[in-house]
């Protein structure tokens, strides 16, 4: 039983598109994220959200639009794709804020072309 | 501006080895430090952690040293095990409310038997 799990897996799309990546948790944890990994294979924060709330949201493009539905899901979705969007996402949970524990998911690779 | 740093992209150790992976930051603020194994196609799962506090924290092969003055730590798998082939990142919290992690690139450690 996945602890945390994201779909797809894959994704392939045309540039200008919309897509969407779905991420859900059955731990019970309060604190979701989004984490990119890049090309260069750097794991970066792009945002937290703590019982439903937007608690961090760093430099990321508005095309890209998270939605907490409830404490369990974090979904993202992104317009009009671009070929630098092409990466590794990762979704994540912890306990709560300050909790560092993370669990990931096993990741989407979003391949734009 | 890398404030995690991981500098040998790779390690290569003989099984039954201690393997020693590196890791340099440069925010004197930093906390609490965690180290993550990668395999491919998985998400990073959390291995072990050290608040800086402590200079050493020891779990079963696994032990983090932390020194705060040269802002350096290091993980020691001993001994290592074809297992424990895998991306292994470093990761450091700024501390207060947040839980946002900041990631170094990832140290590759192969384990030949």
């Amino acid at each position: 039983d996945t602890a945390v799990s994201q779909t797809p897996k894959y994704l392939v799309t045309q540039m200008g598109n919309d897509k969407s990546i779905k991420c859900e948790q059955n731990l019970g944890h309060d604190t979701m994220y989004w984490y990119k990994q890049d090309s260069k294979k750097f794991l970066k924060i792009m945002f937290s959200y703590n019982n439903k709330e937007l608690i961090i949201n760093e430099t990321v493009p508005n095309r890209f639009s998270p939605k907490s539905p409830d404490k369990a899901h974090l979904n993202l979705h992104i317009n009009s794709l671009e070929l630098g969007d092409s990466a590794v996402y990762f979704c994540a949970s912890s306990q709560g804020e300050g909790q560092y524990g993370y669990t990931f998911g096993s990741g989407t690779r979003l391949t734009v072309v | 501006d890398q404030q995690v740093k991981q500098n040998s992209p790779s390690l290569s150790v003989q099984e039954g080895r201690i393997s020693i992976l590196n890791c340099d930051y440069t925010n004197s603020m930093f906390d609490y430090f965690l180290w993550y194994k990668k395999y491919p196609a998985e998400g990073p799962t959390f291995l072990i952690s050290i608040s800086s506090i402590k200079d050493k924290n020891e779990d079963g092969r696994f032990t983090v040293f932390l020194n705060k003055s040269a802002k350096h730590l290091s993980l020691h798998i001993v001994p290592s095990q074809p297992g424990d082939s895998a991306v292994y990142f470093c990761a450091a919290s700024p501390g207060g409310s947040q839980g946002n992690l900041i990631f170094g690139k990832g140290t590759k450690l192969s384990v030949k038997p």
